[in-house]
């Protein structure tokens, strides 16, 4: 059972739009939702995270909006660029400071910004 | 600091052959996974070790083997060489303290071909 779930499995964005990702997920323990970035041939790298004592986050064009009581969260990139062309993975996790803390990773949605 | 590094970046086995893929962090942290990436299916968890000593499986450990004798390695040993085994496997590590400033680091990964 996948405990995270993404949507769109790929996305097509045109230079200065905005580029929306959706997750959701059923586990109510999540504490912890981070975003990784990964670019062809790369390992992935977080990008930005949320606690769900917020229901936003934003770092420069990459803001994080959290709905608890619908247990989604999503990524919206802003005035997108080509340079933002790669694969996005939303996650969450809990426990962290125990045995447990494992990230439960989406699917993932491969973003093409044209320029 | 090297951050997480693997060996090798590119393998190609025979069915039936056995290899170990290295992992090693210079961060000192307790917390080592490995993973595995194939198209659509995301990052799914093969095992994982929250210190020396101690290693657990994840969503996906048949046909892999681990062990943990020191802090800095991890290596992930595959015993049978099977074609479902063809996938970019990506090791990461991070702290196991319960700050949410923490992140995981990823490896650049390595790319198996089994025939």
């Amino acid at each position: 059972q996948q405990q995270v779930k993404q949507s769109p499995q790929s996305l097509i964005v045109q230079k200065g739009g905005i580029s929306i990702i959706n997750c959701a997920y059923e586990n109510t323990a999540f504490d912890y939702f981070p975003w990784y970035q990964q670019f062809p041939g790369k390992g992935p790298a977080l990008l930005i995270a949320i606690r769900p004592d917020v229901s936003e986050k934003k770092e420069g064009r990459f803001t994080i909006s959290f709905n608890k009581s619908a247990k989604q969260f999503s990524l919206h990139i802003m005035d997108s660029q080509p340079g933002d062309s790669a694969t996005y993975f939303c996650a969450a996790s809990y426990d962290r400071g125990s045995t447990l803390g494992r990230l439960y990773f989406g699917r993932g949605t491969q973003l093409t910004v044209w320029p | 600091n090297a951050g997480v590094t693997q060996t090798p970046k590119f393998q190609v086995l025979k069915t039936g052959q056995s290899m170990t893929l290295q992992c090693a962090q210079d961060m000192n942290h307790e917390y080592m996974s490995w993973y595995r990436q194939d198209p659509g299916m995301g990052l799914r968890l093969i095992h994982y070790s929250v210190g020396a000593g101690i290693t657990d499986q994840g969503e996906v450990p048949n046909g892999y083997n681990v062990s943990r004798s020191t802090t800095e390695d991890f290596p992930l040993r595959l015993l049978s060489a099977a074609p479902s085994q063809t996938s970019v496997y990506f090791c990461a590590s991070r702290p196991t303290g319960e700050s949410y400033q923490e992140t995981q680091y990823f490896g650049p990964g390595t790319r198996l071909l089994v025939l």
